[in-house]
């Protein structure tokens, strides 16, 4: 049963620190998406990826975050400095290209003090 | 930018009751999807709704697309324990940029 994976799950941080947050996409999707989830804004789009390639960040503040995919196995968001407001979940989702086919990994839980 | 209204925000109901929910826009979308998410995981794709009046159903889930493309609707029929979670609507936009919109969430709670 194919996933995605995520790590770590669990992350609590104090503020300034760097938080690197990682996605292991299902093997054969073409198409990474990295959301966050708040009780305030709900879920958001973050960024996303078609064959390596950023094709949208402008959800992301680009002060601060980053996304990368160094290759087809491995998805990275990075939070330079973190800062309280940056606590949320965190999704990372791996598709074949179009909205539907989006398959969400289990989230990582991020605590920034 | 687009936004999407999600109602009710939560339900208390009956094991057995029908439940319904709502999501609305004052744009127009050219799909709607809809997801259910449990604790500690994320969301999963229950239905998705591609043409005006499009109705679609997947088990006791019932799922429409609405005719003025501004709105989308679920239903659950006979609900049970396991149908606990939120339940989130999202659209993607016919016009601006094309990014995936969410509701807010219905949040689901039975009574057995």
């Amino acid at each position: 049963d194919a996933r995605v994976t995520q790590t770590p799950r669990h992350k609590v941080t104090e503020m300034g620190q760097e938080v690197t947050m990682r996605c292991q996409p299902i093997l054969g999707h073409n198409t990474v998406f990295w959301y966050r989830q708040t009780m305030m804004q709900g879920l958001e789009l973050l960024a996303y990826f078609r064959n390596r390639a950023p094709l949208d960040d402008s959800g992301m503040p680009k002060d601060r975050f980053s996304a990368e995919m160094p290759d087809a196995t491995l998805a990275t968001l990075k939070i330079q400095p973190s800062e309280p407001r940056d606590s949320a979940v965190y999704f990372c989702a791996s598709g074949t290209g179009g909205w539907k086919t989006q398959y969400f990994g289990p989230g990582t839980r991020l605590l920034v003090l | 930018g687009q936004q999407l209204n999600q109602s009710p925000q939560s339900m208390f109901i009956q094991e057995g009751e029908d439940v319904s929910m709502n999501c609305t826009s004052s744009s127009i979308f050219n799909t709607w999807l809809w997801y259910k998410q449990e604790p500690g995981e994320g969301p999963v794709l229950l239905i998705a709704l591609y043409k005006a009046g499009e109705l679609t159903s997947n088990g006791r889930l019932t799922a429409q697309f609405g005719i003025t493309r501004k709105d989308s609707f679920l239903n659950i029929s006979a609900s049970i324990p396991s149908d606990v979670g939120i339940y989130f609507c999202a659209g993607l936009p016919l016009q601006g940029a094309q990014k995936l919109v969410f509701g807010q969430g219905t949040r689901l709670t039975i009574n057995p």
